[in-house]
């Protein structure tokens, strides 16, 4: 079974600072999807970024980024150039590309980091 | 804006009573899943419909179920209600097809057992 792993339970950074969130995953498939999802107090799941398991490419967002490491397992979240709006919980999750009768797996998420942006 | 939307935003409920959340999905998504997310925790996935039927599952016990409506709408049922139901339950709608599914979230019943 699929794991996902989010060793950073709060961060905080400074405003206009940068910011890294950490995620690593456990999986035997090639196949599949990574992404951040950011729920603020409305508690809305909020698509940050998303990572094909195939692309060797790094995604980027305006100020989001992550560093894919495949063979590692590990898909890292940067914040640049923080704002107060950033402050929410922070959620990595997977999602196998082939999951149930056609339709793409469901989303396995971490546990959360709760990132503090300081003024 | 989602365009999912689902109701009650808050509810309270007794041990062993029964609860009905509901979930509109947007027009056109012919799959949702519901999600569960207790406090302090990553949500967790209940169950997923697709074009009405129940197509994939996770580790929740049979008296969670769920119907799927052809008009895009969406309940999850909760028989005999227990303490550790107390949480925020999201459902996601996506259009199953070709390529990548993005899911919708909408923002979640929270759900208190008392």
């Amino acid at each position: 079974a699929q794991t996902v792993t989010q060793s950073q339970p709060e961060m905080s950074v400074q405003e206009a600072e940068t910011v890294t969130l950490s995620c690593t995953y456990d999986t035997s498939e090639s196949d599949y999807y990574l992404f951040w999802y950011k729920q603020p107090p409305s508690r809305q799941m909020i698509l940050v970024i998303r990572q094909e398991a195939y692309k060797q490419q790094n995604a980027t967002e305006n100020r989001f980024s992550v560093n894919f490491q495949k063979a590692a397992k590990s898909f890292s979240l940067k914040i640049s150039d923080s704002q107060l709006g950033d402050a929410a919980m922070y959620f990595c999750a997977y999602r196998s590309a082939v999951g149930f009768g056609g339709s793409q797996g469901n989303l396995i998420f971490g546990k959360g980091t709760k990132l503090s942006v300081k003024p | 804006e989602t365009g999912v939307t689902q109701s009650p935003t808050h509810l309270i409920k007794t041990r062993g009573q029964q609860v009905t959340l509901r979930c509109s999905s947007q027009s056109g998504h012919n799959t949702v899943s519901w999600y569960q997310q207790a406090l302090g925790q990553g949500p967790q996935f209940i169950f997923q419909y697709y074009r009405e039927e129940e197509n994939g599952r996770g580790n929740f016990p049979p008296r969670f179920s769920g119907l799927q409506f052809p008009n895009y709408s969406s309940e999850l049922n909760v028989n005999a209600l227990e303490l550790d139901d107390s949480a925020l339950y999201l459902c996601a709608s996506s259009f199953s097809g070709h390529g990548y599914e993005k899911l919708f979230f909408g923002s979640g019943t929270q759900l208190s057992v008392l």
